[in-house]
């Protein structure tokens, strides 16, 4: 089936506006997560999202960012008034979660967000 | 939270030869490692993983071994070829309830010919 795909795959905004980043996970995958990657960096949690559970927001870097998940399914990262510092790629995974149990996390080919 | 380091940071081997990455964390709550290799502009991809309970795991020319008590773990890939050559990524998840990865900075593998 497919995979993670995400939309756009590239991203020129002028500092200060604002950007939407689009995940469709994996069909049936009720873990979500989006992660950032700087150039020549490792990647950086940033949030995850677990079926109807709250999401775990402890790696979002300012109140700037947020993400929604709307039907347990599509997510949405949202960064407002955009800065130089925000231009990276960001990547979207999802995965399977069943008790106990570690599933693997498949990534999307990621946004490249570039903020001029 | 959980501090995963990762040596070294680039690493070059002739075709045939041995590679060995290293990684470092630092919850002792942290029981699952992946390692995921990443092609020139392409999305992270899982090659490997390792939970808390198991010591070492092989895939082919592809291993992992853990240490728990030192809070370490390492890649080996033996028999290198040329298609090895990526940036490989370690991690760590610390449990049930946080399933996010922490990821570390990333080893650029080149194989030469």
């Amino acid at each position: 089936g497919a995979g993670v795909s995400q939309s756009p795959s590239n991203k020129v905004t002028e500092k200060g506006k604002d950007v939407e980043l689009r995940c469709d996970p994996i069909s049936g995958h009720t873990a979500l997560y989006w992660y950032r990657q700087s150039l020549g960096q490792g990647l950086e949690f940033l949030i995850y999202f677990q079926g109807n559970s709250a999401p775990d927001k402890s790696g979002l870097p300012s109140d700037r960012f947020s993400a929604e998940r709307t039907g347990g399914s599509v997510s949405t990262l949202t960064i407002q008034r955009t800065q130089q510092e925000d231009s990276a790629v960001y990547l979207c995974a999802s995965s399977l979660v069943r008790l106990a149990v570690y599933n693997e996390q498949f990534f999307g080919p990621g946004t490249r967000l570039t903020v001029l | 939270g959980e501090n995963v380091e990762q040596h070294p940071s680039t690493l070059s081997v002739q075709e045939g030869d041995s590679a060995v990455i290293k990684c470092t964390y630092s919850d002792s709550a942290s029981n699952y490692f992946p390692w995921y290799k990443q092609e020139l502009g392409k999305r992270p991809q899982l090659i490997i993983d390792i939970r808390s309970n198991v010591g070492e795991k092989k895939d082919q020319r592809i291993a992992v071994t853990l240490n728990k008590t030192a809070k370490h773990f390492s890649l080996h890939i033996t028999e290198t070829q040329p298609e090895d050559s990526a940036v490989y990524f370690c991690a760590a998840s610390q449990g049930p309830g946080r399933r996010a990865l922490t990821f570390g900075s990333g080893t650029r593998l080149q194989v030469q010919p």
